[in-house]
């Protein structure tokens, strides 16, 4: 079966950085991407991985290991703006989403 | 540009009951997508359309029926409403050679 763990929730400061990780196994691989999702609102897209390695925009990064089928998002200089659900999604060899349950990120002062 | 537009925002229905669940675009993309929400859990796929005339079925599609007739407008139909599909319901759309999905605002239901 098709299958996306990540964390159900973390925690972090004001300020500093973290680190959500994903791992997936899914029937074939073209992309994976990283959504973010404030309470009551729907998903916005924030980055999307097809081949190994970094992809840096502004406080967000986003990593990808094809052969290790392992993303992580990371956040830098963490703002309380950016407490909410983050959602990993890899499309499939038939250009399907599949997605993970969500990573909640609560910001403490 | 409104992007994806999806309406009603929020709706109580009746068990039995029958409701549509209105989506348009307006950013030409061709595929586009019914999902749902239940709190706490992630994201699952209840009907797609690559296009115009063609639909497939998803993970969750008992219960609903889509169609689509033009590139911009997908709605989703609830026959015979049923507490189990209290939700929110998400629509959206996509280019395929991007892949990145935009979404509406939602749709939050609740069948008593």
């Amino acid at each position: 079966g098709q299958n996306i763990d990540q964390p159900t929730e973390m925690t972090a400061t004001e300020g500093a950085i973290v680190q959500i990780n994903c791992t997936y196994q899914t029937s074939g691989f073209n992309g994976l991407f990283w959504y973010q999702q404030h309470a009551g609102e729907a998903p916005t897209f924030l980055s999307y991985n097809v081949l190994d390695g970094l992809e840096e925009k502004g406080r967000f990064s986003s990593f990808l290991s094809r052969s290790k089928g392992y993303s992580y998002l990371l956040l830098k200089e963490l703002q309380m703006k950016d407490s909410a659900s983050y959602l990993c999604a890899v499309r499939d060899s038939n250009y399907q989403l599949i997605w993970g349950a969500g990573t909640k990120l609560i910001i403490k002062p | 540009n409104a992007g994806v537009t999806q309406t009603p925002k929020f709706r109580i229905l009746k068990i039995g009951q029958s409701m549509t669940l209105q989506c348009t675009q307006d950013m030409n993309h061709n595929y586009m997508y019914w999902y749902r929400q239940d709190p706490g859990m992630g994201l699952k796929l209840i009907y797609y359309s690559v296009g115009a005339g063609i639909t497939d079925k998803g993970e969750v599609p008992n219960g609903y029926n889509v169609s689509r007739s033009t590139t911009e407008d997908f709605p989703l139909r609830l026959e015979l409403a049923a507490p189990s599909q209290t939700s929110v319901y998400f629509c959206a759309s996509s280019l395929r050679e991007t892949g990145e999905l935009f979404f509406g605002e939602g749709s939050r239901l609740t069948v008593l």
